[in-house]
């Protein structure tokens, strides 16, 4: 089955840009989801399509994917983006639904 | 706006039954283009997909649950319904039900997420 690999944490000071990467075999060649989850709540979408943002997420939230990298951007870092982050792709050739790790992201 | 709300039993004995009932309103769940999902949690760690019902009826389970798992749909009460048999203390965790876009096979994304539910298995 279809794997994805994140860092499980990641450390950036206020202000600064932080970079969230998911690796998988080709995974350029999917389609890439990302989540935010803040304790005790759901998560929710704040990338899909590998780049596309819904409606109410900040510009400063950008994703890019590539080759074995998928890649979750954000941009002026804020305290209130302290969370977990999750990637997630459609496994077409089982129809089945993968889910990376997570990797917990730190505001210093 | 769409909401999704489960409920179910918190409290659940090995070896039994674990059922999760997802209410749906903003929206009918016979709409097409989407999907209804579970997904769940376990104390401290990631998310891993349980397996989703299509507006048609049809099933996808993961793998390592599918022999336990069983996910329905009805359309007159705007529901979905999660049951997972033969659990064990590993089934504990936070479930949550989602809808799932689904776009061309490959584009998919969950859009909306209920609030969760804690379950615990334990005697």
């Amino acid at each position: 089955s279809y794997v994805l690999t994140q860092s499980p944490s990641v450390s950036v000071a206020p202000g600064q840009t932080a970079r969230i990467s998911c690796g998988g075999n080709y995974i350029g060649g999917q389609s890439v989801q990302w989540y935010q989850q803040k304790p005790g709540q759901a998560p929710v979408l704040v990338v899909y399509d590998d780049s596309d943002r819904p409606s109410g997420i900040p510009e400063r939230f950008s994703g890019s994917n590539s080759g074995n990298t998928a890649s979750l951007t954000i941009s002026r870092v804020e305290a209130g983006d302290e969370a977990d982050y999750y990637c997630q792709v459609w496994d077409s050739s089982s129809n089945l639904v993968v889910f990376g790790g997570g990797t917990k992201l730190t505001v210093l | 706006q769409l909401q999704l709300q489960a409920s179910g039993s918190g409290l659940v004995k090995p070896s039994q039954t674990l059922s999760l009932t997802c209410a749906v309103s903003g929206d009918s769940i016979s709409s097409g283009g989407y999907s209804w999902s579970w997904i769940r949690q376990p104390p401290g760690k990631g998310l891993e997909w349980i397996g989703h019902v299509s507006h048609s009826g049809s099933t996808y389970y993961n793998p390592s649950l599918k022999s336990r798992v069983t996910i329905s749909v009805d359309t007159s009460k705007n529901v979905f319904s999660l049951n997972l048999s033969s659990v064990t203390a590993a089934d504990t965790a936070v479930y949550f039900c989602a809808r799932l876009i689904v776009v061309a096979s490959a584009h998919t994304r969950f859009d909306s997420w209920g609030q969760g539910t804690l379950v615990a298995v334990s005697s």
